[in-house]
């Protein structure tokens, strides 16, 4: 799997948008781009995926460049119970594909 | 939907014995289940892949006999690390894929095992 950089940590007032960078310059054309949370003391929580297409949800929104060297987290509207470590993970098509983990970046979310 | 559950969330137990955390799909069958292991101020490191009815593929550094792992259904898997030693307290974490379809990975909410 392509291995990801993230910065290690970021500040983010709350209530503006929160935008997570992450490179991946050697990911191949079938690697989808995963992002994951995990709040202290928690398992990770999936937040959002995709392979070309920016995609959007009720948590965030996937920004991935067109040449898909690097993409962007964002959350619109960041509240405190935001604030966790954000993994970036390339990963293969498949149920029995690996999630390999990187140190992500702790979002941290001040008044 | 996807929610996947872990027992016991924590567990205490006397170096020497032998513990067994269970992780349940309650909502979906789970094809593959993965269990992972966290240690303070560290990343999660996958310990074994488990597809149901077959037996495990560990990763390299793990020892299979000590981390004993059964997926005897699509909604249940289990992880028992025998003879736990001081050493083997940590974060253990599941994730399950779905059967067919979307093949995102959903967490458990981990289990805190501390061997005294």
């Amino acid at each position: 799997d392509a291995k990801t950089t993230q910065p290690p940590s970021m500040d983010c007032a709350e209530g503006r948008a929160a935008n997570l960078p992450c490179n991946h310059s050697t990911i191949s054309g079938n690697e989808y781009v995963y992002w994951y949370r995990q709040i202290h003391s928690q398992g990770p929580q999936y937040i959002i995926h995709g392979l070309k297409n920016n995609e959007t949800n009720e948590m965030a929104s996937l920004i991935i460049t067109e040449d898909r060297k690097s993409s962007t987290l964002i959350l619109p509207h960041a509240t405190l119970r935001d604030t966790a470590v954000y993994y970036c993970i390339v990963r293969l098509t498949g149920t029995a594909s690996k999630l390999t983990f990187g140190t992500g970046t702790r979002l941290q979310v001040t008044l | 939907g996807a929610v996947v559950s872990q027992h016991p969330s924590w567990v205490i137990c006397k170096s020497g014995t032998s513990v067994k955390i269970e992780c349940r799909s309650l909502d979906f069958q789970a094809t593959t289940m993965f269990w992972y292991r966290q240690f303070p101020k560290q990343s999660l490191m996958l310990m074994a892949t488990s597809n149901e009815g077959s037996k495990a593929t560990y990763e390299q550094g793990v020892e299979k006999d000590k981390f004993l792992i059964n997926h005897a259904s699509l909604t249940l898997s289990t992880l028992t690390v025998t003879s736990a030693h001081p050493e083997d307290s940590s974060f253990y974490i599941c994730s399950a894929s779905r059967v067919r379809g979307e093949e995102t990975q959903y967490f458990g909410p981990g289990t805190r095992l501390l061997v005294l």
